[in-house]
């Protein structure tokens, strides 16, 4: 079965450089969501995306973008790269119940592991 | 807000044996989702079960399965016939009309 593709999945960045990770879900999955997991953490959300509208907001910094296209594949955009951004990235998808928006399980991808020179 | 609570960060089990990973969480909520993720060197993010707070019936899969308490908010995963390939990560994750919030983690060494 398909799964979740992200990419890169492996990024080096020097400080104040931007960044772009793309995620594609599972296919007719409408609602993606990121994640960002530091050395020995949880995974920490960030944001999602519902129908290409963002859905919830959690702990992103203002530094960081994303949207959600017609295809539905999303796009993290990091600018100003910090030596703390250095993280594991995971973006997971979702198929929302027809009514009420409520996302069930989230199928994780194999995330884009990024480091910040 | 909702919080997971692992708190055994680390535990360890004898090849074909039996562990029990501990999860409580916290929430006001009725309606909402739980999981295990299981997440191996590799650091996928690989779902292990998962369980309807509607449902009383506790979740199995396999090798694989919960004891959910909605009362008591406790939500404990149980492996049978514990695998080397079991040793991982393991994530409670609560999941309920917002984002989904993970505990910190409990490593499962399994001893050949």
């Amino acid at each position: 079965a398909a799964g979740v593709i992200q990419s890169p999945r492996h990024l080096i960045k020097e400080k104040r450089e931007t960044a772009t990770l793309k995620c594609y879900p599972i296919p007719r999955h409408d609602t993606v969501y990121w994640y960002q997991q530091g050395p020995g953490q949880d995974p920490q959300f960030l944001i999602s995306f519902y129908e290409k509208m963002q859905s919830d907001k959690g702990s992103i910094p203002d530094r960081f973008s994303a949207q959600q296209f017609s295809d539905y594949h999303s796009e993290l955009n990091m600018s100003s790269l910090e030596l703390g951004d250095s993280a594991l990235y995971f973006c997971a998808s979702s198929l929302s119940r027809s009514s009420g928006g409520f996302q069930e399980t989230q199928y994780f991808g194999p995330g884009t592991r990024l480091l910040v020179l | 807000a909702q919080t997971v609570t692992q708190s055994q960060p680390e535990m360890s089990v004898q090849e074909a044996e039996t562990v029990t990973l501990s999860c409580t969480y916290d929430t006001s909520e009725s309606d909402y989702y739980l999981f295990w993720y299981k997440q191996p060197p590799s650091r996928q993010m690989i779902l292990v079960i998962r369980q309807e707070a509607y449902k009383q019936q506790n979740a199995t899969e396999n090798r694989f399965s919960v004891n959910f308490q909605k009362a008591a908010k406790s939500f404990s995963l149980k492996i049978s016939d514990s695998q080397l390939g079991d040793a991982a990560m393991y994530f409670c994750a609560y999941r309920g009309n917002n984002d989904m919030r993970f505990g910190a983690g409990t490593r499962l060494t399994v001893k050949p």
